[in-house]
């Protein structure tokens, strides 16, 4: 079965910091992989997305994240850390079913905090 | 440019009623997906809908439906509310393409009494 793993409940890091967002994934097949983030009481923000190509991946806001392979890893990095990056992180897999439009299988999400 | 749109915002219901939830796809987007979102959980697939049928459907019982209108919005339906059911229901647009991404808006918070 496919899953997303993001075994941190929360990331603590302080302004200026580099922060990395932890995200594990399993499927089978090619992954196709995804980054949102969420405000509170707010939708999710697509960040980036993995298909395929470089395993280095920019996204939106400063975001970047790094696919590896053999580590079955889709960790979310940025070199400095602002204080309105707070929010929910959420890394997804896409189905790999229904084609190119299979729906995303979520983590449970990683809450980040950046102080001051 | 509008985004996904959804509407109500919030709703509170009691156990045993019906609910409808509308969404209104961002410009250009023709795929629209459901998703809950328990409160601390990542979002969980309901079902998605592509020329006015339902594609995918995820581990939801019948009491939840839709419907995609000619226009590719879309409707949530769902009957015999129970408590468990309150949660931020989630809309996602994309277009019919390859790995395009899906276009969340901001929710309906429902709330069951």
């Amino acid at each position: 079965a496919q899953s997303v793993a993001q075994p941190e409940d929360q990331v603590n890091v302080a302004e200026g910091n580099p922060l990395t967002v932890k995200c594990t994934y399993s499927v089978s097949g090619n992954p196709y992989l995804f980054w949102y983030v969420q405000y509170p009481n707010r939708g999710l923000q697509f960040l980036l997305k993995y298909i395929t190509g470089d395993n280095l991946v920019k996204g939106s806001y400063g975001f970047e994240a790094e696919f590896n392979k053999s580590q079955t890893s889709f960790h979310l990095k940025k070199p400095s850390a602002l204080v309105s990056d707070s929010a929910l992180y959420f890394c997804a897999v896409r189905a790999n079913y229904g084609g190119s439009q299979g729906n995303l299988i979520f983590g449970k999400g990683t809450k980040l905090s950046v102080k001051p | 440019d509008a985004g996904v749109t959804q509407s109500p915002t919030h709703l509170i219901k009691t156990r045993g009623q019906q609910v409808t939830l509308r969404c209104s796809p961002k410009s250009g987007h023709d795929t629209v997906s459901w998703y809950q979102q328990a409160l601390g959980q990542g979002p969980q697939f309901i079902f998605q809908y592509y020329e006015e049928e339902e594609r995918q459907r995820g581990n939801f019982p019948d009491r939840f439906s839709g419907h995609q209108f000619p226009n590719y919005s879309s409707e949530l339906n769902v009957n015999a509310l129970l408590l468990g059911d309150s949660a931020l229901y989630l809309c996602a647009s994309s277009f019919n393409g390859f790995n395009q991404p899906q276009h969340f808006g901001d929710g309906t918070r429902l709330s069951i009494l």
